[in-house]
């Protein structure tokens, strides 16, 4: 069974600080997407990586893939009340089926 | 990026009543949909695979009889909660593969079933 372990769980900032949210798995992914979502919303894609070591960067947000394509990580800089959530990453292994992390809960404090 | 509409957002029902709740792909096809339950504060649950001209494929778990699943078209899956029941109250989420080369998932606006 494919697993991705999401850290951490949750996490409330004040406005200005920094953040890193992390998915790790043992297995290999062709792609990993990292997705945000609001209350009584559904997720909204915020970048898909594909590349080992791939970085990117989406304003005050910075993405990077792991060498192996087996872990990613989300950095949020100067977070800001806008930025509170639930993000989630989903490993693409290939196929039909994605495999979720549980989820990390921003709680960003003005 | 890809459109997913999906309706109702929110429906309130009695018990043993059933529910349809319907996802569409608004510019593309989709020949796979998938549709998720989530319980407050966590991650996506899969509950099954919607295949769009044959059955649909179920989790371990989840009852077939209970979720009926239907994807006729390109464009159109639904999922029926038949005979409701207060644990079925949820969150239901449909999404869809925008490109069969990225796994990129594009998510209905989601739909919250209460039942009474």
């Amino acid at each position: 069974t494919q697993l991705l372990k999401q850290s951490p769980q949750f996490l409330s900032i004040q406005e200005g600080e920094n953040l890193t949210v992390y998915c790790n798995s043992s297995s290999v992914f062709s792609s990993l997407q990292w997705y945000r979502q609001e209350p009584g919303e559904g997720p909204v894609l915020l970048v898909t990586v594909v590349t080992g070591g791939e970085v990117k960067k989406l304003k005050r947000l910075t993405f990077q893939f792991g060498d192996a394509r087996k872990d990613s990580s989300l950095h949020i800089t100067a977070a800001q009340p806008g930025d509170t959530g639930l993000y989630l990453c989903a490993g693409w292994p290939g196929g039909f089926k994605t495999i979720f992390g549980a989820g990390t809960r921003l709680f960003v404090k003005a | 990026g890809a459109v997913v509409s999906q309706h109702p957002s929110w429906v309130i029902c009695k018990s043993g009543t059933s529910v349809k709740i319907e996802c569409r792909s608004l510019d593309f096809q989709a020949t796979t949909m998938f549709w998720y339950r989530q319980f407050p504060k966590q991650s996506l649950m899969l509950m099954a695979t919607s295949n769009e001209g044959s059955k649909a494929t179920y989790e371990q778990g989840v009852e077939k009889d209970k979720f009926l699943i239907n994807h006729a078209s390109l464009t159109l899956s639904t999922l029926t909660v038949t005979s409701a029941h207060p644990e079925d109250s949820s969150f239901y989420i449909c999404s869809a593969r925008g490109s069969p080369n990225t796994g990129e998932l594009f998510f209905g606006e989601g739909s919250r079933l209460t039942v009474l």
